[in-house]
């Protein structure tokens, strides 16, 4: 079945510095959603992303699309105290279900 | 509007013991899912609904079933509790969207552990 890999499971950061993380699909996607999650709570749908090579922002977060359809990244600039928190992707290539990827768990260091 | 709202948010059950794990959700949406998410493993599809009548198996089904006889409702049914059904689980909605690329709407979780 589809699996959706994701990368690195954690990131420590530097108030400031920026990072990336990763996510691989063993199938072709028809589309990519991210969702963050904050500590204790449950995710929340930040953007999906369906055309080939796409790539969206949402002031210091940036999302790719792979060209074909097969990754995605998440990069975050100048990060905050706010990002932290777990960013999931998840890949849909059938109609109603999406596969996720484990998660990236970011803490910074002030 | 509520949004997704999942009853109860915590629960300590023996092993055996059953219980059932409510979901309810005011925004008219015809699909409904239940994911589970323990440490590490990101969220597996347990159950979805794509309207009322009609469920299919996720990822995981086993020891678990489920229902759907209205729109809003979409309960998780636990049946003889074991260990590894410890967990925190997540019910979703979603609209059909065009080529199912509708956002998941999440409730708060239920956060369950089997002693």
């Amino acid at each position: 079945g589809q699996q959706v890999m994701q990368i690195p499971q954690y990131q420590h950061v530097q108030e400031g510095e920026d990072f990336t993380t990763y996510c691989n699909s063993s199938t072709t996607l028809s589309n990519i959603q991210w969702y963050k999650q904050r500590p204790g709570g449950h995710p929340v749908f930040l953007i999906q992303l369906v055309k080939s090579g796409e790539v969206k922002k949402q002031k210091r977060l940036t999302f790719q699309f792979g060209e074909a359809k097969k990754n995605s990244s998440l990069h975050i600039t100048a990060t905050q105290t706010t990002d932290v928190g777990t960013y999931f992707c998840a890949g849909r290539s059938n109609d109603y279900k999406l596969s996720f990827g484990a998660g990236t768990t970011v803490t910074v260091r002030a | 509007n509520a949004g997704v709202t999942q009853t109860p948010k915590f629960r300590i059950l023996k092993i055996g013991q059953s219980m059932t794990l409510q979901c309810a959700q005011d925004m008219n949406h015809n699909y409904m899912y239940w994911y589970r998410q323990d440490p590490g493993m990101g969220l597996k599809l347990i159950y979805y609904s794509v309207g009322a009548g009609i469920t299919d198996k996720g990822e995981v089904p086993n020891g678990y079933n489920v229902s759907r006889s209205t729109t809003e409702d979409f309960p998780l049914r636990l049946e003889l509790a074991a260990p590894s059904q410890t967990s925190v689980y997540f019910c979703a909605s979603s609209l059909p969207g065009t080529g199912g690329r509708s956002p998941l709407h999440f409730g708060n979780g239920t956060r369950l552990t089997v002693t």
